[in-house]
């Protein structure tokens, strides 16, 4: 079926120091995916989101990539900060739903 | 705060009982979604409404859940004869909606989520 997933389950990275969190999709329809960081005991919160029609995307801090061809997603942070600690999740939207499909997560770890 | 909102935050229950959760969207969102998720897990889709419409429903929600929206505002999920296999987190989350020529960005936003736990 059509899944999200990610390489790595747990990412350790030292204050300072870029991230990078890694994704695979499965659905080569989807139109538009999205990175969520979710804080313990939170909701998920919306960092930033990249259309099909686009290969990277900026934001403060953050850079979303997206490779349509081996169907792969990516977020680095810069300059990773322990407010940064947290699980991402990258989800997508395919072609014509408006579901959001989400990924395991990748537990991102800053240590000073 | 005009964010969206969950409530209870916390129920425990015994197996059996019936539990309703209620979702306050954020206002202007006509699109209101229901997840579930467990621990070290990605929030899973069960269900989504237009306004007071459910578009669509994931089999994952048995005919013991049910869920409402009756005026396009708030909605509520309700599980009948809950299960041990229902303790999960519950969250709900709204949006403008998505697609064409919408400028939207098509960004859920979530609430904080109703943790259940079935004893």
């Amino acid at each position: 079926g059509e899944s999200v997933g990610l390489h790595l389950p747990t990412l350790s990275v030292q204050e300072g120091d870029n991230s990078i969190i890694n994704c695979a999709y499965s659905n080569s329809a989807s139109d538009y995916f999205i990175w969520y960081k979710q804080e313990s005991g939170k909701g998920p919160q919306f960092i930033i989101d990249i259309r099909s029609n686009m290969d990277k995307r900026q934001g403060q801090r953050v850079t979303v990539l997206l490779n349509k061809t081996v169907k792969h997603l990516s977020l680095q942070i810069a300059a990773t900060q322990p407010g940064d600690s947290a699980v991402y999740f990258c989800a997508e939207i395919p072609y014509n739903t408006d579901k959001l499909i989400f990924g395991t997560g990748t537990r991102l770890q800053v240590f000073p | 705060d005009t964010g969206v909102s969950q409530d209870p935050r916390h129920k425990i229950t015994k197996r059996g009982q019936n539990v309703t959760f209620r979702c306050d969207p954020i206002s202007e969102h006509n699109r209101l979604y229901w997840y579930r998720q467990t621990l070290g897990q990605g929030p899973e889709f069960l269900t989504y409404f237009q306004n007071e419409a459910q578009l669509e429903k994931s089999r994952l929600l048995s005919d013991r859940f049910s869920a409402e929206r009756p005026k396009g505002s708030f909605s509520t999920l309700e599980i009948q004869r809950t299960e041990q296999g229902d303790s999960a987190m519950y969250l709900c989350a709204s949006s403008l909606g998505w697609g064409g020529q919408n400028e939207n960005t098509g960004e859920l936003f979530f609430g904080e989520g109703s943790r259940l736990t079935v004893l």
